[in-house]
């Protein structure tokens, strides 16, 4: 199975506030990002939370990580119509020297007035 | 910084042609990368290097070859153009250092579109 698993889509309207989960399997991940690709575009980092954090705030958005159950949520507050974007969740672990990420298929994130 | 350009945005190749599909990078990062993304598929790795001199696989590296020669530039290429690599490519790069703590921060290009008719 996929290593990161994510829901393909979420619709919420306009000043609500999303949550996109995700799952992993690697018990070993160091860090956990999520990233946002708005469309004709790379992929942009919009946060990361260390494998020791529970929780990181930065401005609207909130990330928990819950490591018993290998389950990471980005929580965007006050969610805008800029927000609609493809968002991925990443994980990445040290393996034979090298940390390389282990991305998500993304979550399509639909804001509608 | 222009951070991580890629050249070039779009490109329409016949079966069998060959491309490089060219990425740089002005940060001084050492890491290195090159994804396909296809239709709700998300992100496969297709090779990555470490350093100057250094390549590896990574999920999907048949059908493709890559060279560092430089710290800058990270070119991949195409040698017999199949329609399953119609895709679109991404360049990354990141500074990592194993120990540090520091995190594997990447930053993109925008995307190469390939399309193989």
């Amino acid at each position: 199975g996929e290593d990161v698993e994510q829901s393909l889509f979420l619709s919420v309207r306009e000043g609500d506030s999303s949550v996109i989960n995700c799952t992993y399997t690697d018990s070993s991940s160091t860090y956990l990002y999520w990233y946002k690709q708005e469309p004709g575009a790379g992929l942009q980092l919009l946060t990361y939370i260390f494998s020791n954090m529970d929780m990181k705030q930065d401005q609207r958005l909130t990330v928990l990580l819950n490591k018993k159950d290998k389950h990471l949520s980005l929580r965007i507050a006050d969610t805008q119509t800029g927000d609609s974007a493809i968002y991925f969740c990443a994980e990445s672990m040290a393996s034979g020297g090298s940390y390389i990420p282990t991305f998500g298929r993304g979550t399509s994130l639909i804001v509608h007035p | 910084n222009a951070g991580v350009t890629q050249t070039p945005k779009f490109r329409i190749l016949k079966i069998g042609q060959s491309m490089t599909l060219q990425c740089a990078q002005d940060m001084n990062h050492n890491y290195m990368y090159w994804y396909r993304q296809d239709p709700g598929m998300g992100l496969k790795l297709i090779y990555y290097s470490v350093g100057a001199g250094i390549t590896d696989k990574g999920e999907v590296p048949n059908g493709y070859n890559v060279s560092r020669s430089t710290t800058e530039d990270f070119p991949l290429r195409l040698e017999l153009a199949a329609p399953s690599q119609t895709s679109v490519y991404f360049c990354a790069s990141s500074y990592s250092v194993l120990g540090s703590g520091v995190g594997e921060t990447q930053y993109f290009g925008p995307g190469t579109r390939l399309l193989v008719l």
